[in-house]
C-alpha cells in the first residue's frame, strides 16, 4: 500500500464510450501526476499538476483530459480513444513536483486499460 | 534532465549481492540521482537516492563515483522478490528542469534461484 489508490484497475472501453478513471493519494502531497505505460515502452509522462494548477502537459492528444479538484484527487476522463490508447495508466504523487532532496514520488498500482 | 545510460538487463543468483550499473556522464552538479524500481504488474518503487556521498538505506546502498559521472546501486543480498526493471534517473534540484521525473528503459534484473 503506497497511499496512491487508482479505481478502476481494468477497465475496457468501446472507442465511442467515455470513461474516467480515479486517483486518490492520502500522503497530504501537493503534486499529482499521470504516466502512461505502453507495452515495452518506457514510462511516459502525460501530466503534472502542483496545488491544482496543471503545471506540465507533455503534448497529450485532447482525448486525455485531466482534472484536479483538489490536491488529494486527480481524474483522466477519457473519450473517443483508440486501441494504440491501451496501456496501463499510473497516478503518483509527491511533496512538490520538483524532484530534489527528500522528494519521493508515490506510486498508485495503476489501472488497465484496454480500447476495443 | 541529463541522460542516463543502463544495461538493458542483468542476470544474479539469490543471496548474492547485485551490482547495477548507471553512466551519466552529462550529469550536472545540481542534479540527484534516483533509483526507482518496478515489479511486474506494479507501478514503481522508490528505492533510494544521493547527490554526492554514498547512500545506504534498507533496501539497498548507492555508490557514486567522485566524479559524478557514474553510480551503482547495490542490493547486498539478492532474493526473488528483487526481479524487476531498476530505473537511474536524474534530475535537477530546486528550480531544475522540468516538472515530474522521466524513466527510461532501466535494467531488466532476473534473480536465479
Amino acid at each position: 500500500e503506497t497511499g496512491v489508490t487508482q479505481t478502476p484497475r481494468h477497465l475496457v472501453m468501446g472507442m465511442t464510450n467515455k470513461k474516467s478513471l480515479k486517483c486518490e493519494q492520502h500522503l497530504g502531497h501537493n503534486a499529482m501526476y499521470w504516466y502512461k505505460q505502453s507495452a515495452k515502452k518506457p514510462l511516459e509522462l502525460m501530466f503534472v499538476y502542483n496545488f491544482k494548477e496543471q503545471t506540465e502537459n507533455n503534448s497529450v492528444p485532447s482525448r486525455f483530459s485531466p482534472e484536479c479538484p483538489n490536491s488529494s484527487h486527480l481524474f483522466l476522463h477519457l473519450h473517443t480513444l483508440q486501441p494504440e490508447d491501451s496501456a496501463l495508466y499510473l497516478c503518483a504523487s509527491s511533496q512538490s513536483p520538483r524532484a530534489s532532496s527528500g522528494n519521493t514520488i508515490y506510486f498508485g498500482e495503476g489501472s488497465w486499460l484496454t480500447v476495443v | 534532465d541529463a541522460k542516463t545510460t543502463q544495461p538493458n538487463s542483468m542476470e544474479s543468483n539469490e543471496e548474492e549481492p547485485v551490482h547495477l550499473p548507471c553512466n551519466h556522464s552529462t550529469i550536472s552538479g545540481t542534479d540527484y540521482i534516483h533509483w526507482y524500481r518496478q515489479l511486474p504488474s506494479q507501478g514503481p518503487e522508490y528505492v533510494i537516492h544521493g547527490l554526492t556521498s554514498n547512500v545506504n538505506n534498507r533496501m539497498a546502498s548507492l555508490a557514486i563515483a567522485e566524479d559524478r559521472k557514474s553510480s551503482t546501486l547495490i542490493l547486498h543480498r539478492a532474493t526473488l522478490r528483487d526481479a524487476a526493471v531498476y530505473y537511474c534517473i536524474l534530475k535537477g534540484g530546486l528550480g531544475g528542469g522540468a516538472d515530474g521525473l522521466t524513466f527510461g528503459k532501466g535494467t531488466h534484473l532476473i534473480i536465479q534461484p
